[in-house]
Order: structure tokens, then sequence, then C-alpha cells
């Protein structure tokens, strides 16, 4: 069984200052890590994931995060907020292999920019 | 193209009353998820179908709740005797069998039961 903790429930930054929410992990076994946005009353949108390769995950909207292994962590980062990043973030886990895939997410980390 | 649509957007119903969900998936994906987001609780899995396969119904929380989808593509979750824990955001998402492992979600539908 996989567990997701994003450690901030809520994060206010200022606009163009930049932003790191967390996202640690916990699996007996490897997994594949997304984040998801989502922008009030809409659904959840892929911001990027990490499946293998390069630790350093680049994503849309100038997001990007970076898979700690000895840390078991996933913190998703951004140099400088616009105010249209006002969301709440999600972070997920799914492990490789055969099966439903089913994503196990975090509690979310809602994102508020103040101008 | 058009994305995953969910009906409908909004559901009020009374304690004990059944409703039903319905989920449009993107053409062509052969896998459809159903998640509910509740306060306090995050997001949580419910049901996977996948093909013709048999689905998935480990995340179902009671044999109240129950899923189909016909002809490989509609799905609709059913909430019988509902009661006002069951008051959710239910989120649709679909992926194609030969994806990334990239889940595609709807808009939700918010039910408040009362």
């Amino acid at each position: 069984a996989q567990s997701v903790t994003q450690l901030d429930s809520q994060v206010p930054v200022f606009e163009e200052a930049p932003v790191e929410l967390r996202c640690n992990y916990s699996s007996s076994v490897s997994v594949y890590l997304f984040w998801y946005v989502q922008y009030p009353n809409q659904g959840l949108q892929l911001l990027l994931k990490y499946l293998s390769g390069s630790t350093l995950v680049k994503g849309i909207n100038g997001f990007e995060a970076e898979f700690n292994k000895s840390q078991t962590s996933f913190h998703l980062r951004k140099p400088s907020v616009h105010i249209s990043d006002t969301a709440e973030y999600f972070c997920a886990v799914t492990p490789p292999g055969a099966g439903s895939y089913q994503l196990t997410f975090g509690k979310g980390t809602k994102l508020s920019v103040i101008p | 193209g058009a994305g995953v649509s969910q009906s409908p957007s909004n559901k009020v119903t009374e304690k004990g009353k059944d409703v039903e969900l319905r989920c449009d998936p993107i053409s062509g994906h052969t896998a459809l998820y159903w998640y509910r987001q509740s306060l306090g609780q995050g997001l949580e899995f419910l049901i996977y179908f996948q093909g013709n396969s048999a689905p998935d119904k480990s995340g179902l929380p009671s044999d109240r709740f129950s899923a189909e989808r016909t002809g490989g593509s509609v799905s609709t979750l059913t909430i019988q005797r509902t009661q006002q824990e069951d008051s959710a955001v239910y989120l649709c998402a679909s992926k194609s069998s030969d994806s990334s492992y990239e889940q595609y979600f709807g808009p939700g539908t918010r039910l408040t039961v009362t």
C-alpha cells in the first residue's frame, strides 16, 4: 500500500515570489509520482509526472519537481508565481506494473497568490 | 477534442434517496476511474474499469455504491439510500490504454445529501 503526505494544507505567497509545495510518500515498492492542479470548480489537470530517468521533472506553467528517493519526496517548485497559479495542488503516486494504476492522492495544498 | 464530461454538475438529494451520476470518457479511452473528493478525506479511489475485464471495485465504501460501464464507454455511478456522509464531489477520469499513466479528469459532480 502507498500513502502520500502533503505537509502544508495552505500556502500563501506573494506574486512573483518563489514557492515550494512539499510532498512525501510511503511505499513498500517503487512508485510513479504525479502532481495535479485543480482550479476552482474544475477537474484535475496533470502538471507533471515522474516515471523514470532524470529526477528533475519539468511540467506545464513553469512548474518543476524533483524526485528524491532517499528522502521519499517529490516537492513541487516554481521560481515566480502568478495570480493565475491560485489553485489546489495534489501529489499522487501509483505503483508501476500490472494493475489498475489507481492513484493514491495526498490531501492537497491550497496555494493562494497574493497580489 | 472533447474531454471527460460528467452530469449533472450539481445534485442535491434527500437522505435515503438513490442517485445516479454519469460519466462520458474521452472517445477511445478504454480505462475509466471513479474517485470521491470529500472534505477531510481528500481524493479516494472508488472503482476502475478496463475494457471488458471485470472492474476493480476495491475502493467502493459500502454495498450502497455500484457502477456500471455500458458498451465500454459511458459509466454510471449509483448510490442507493444516500447518507449525509456521501456528500462529496465525485470525479471521473479516463485513460488511453497505451498512455503513460496519465488520467484525464472530468469536472466532477457535486453531490449534497440533505
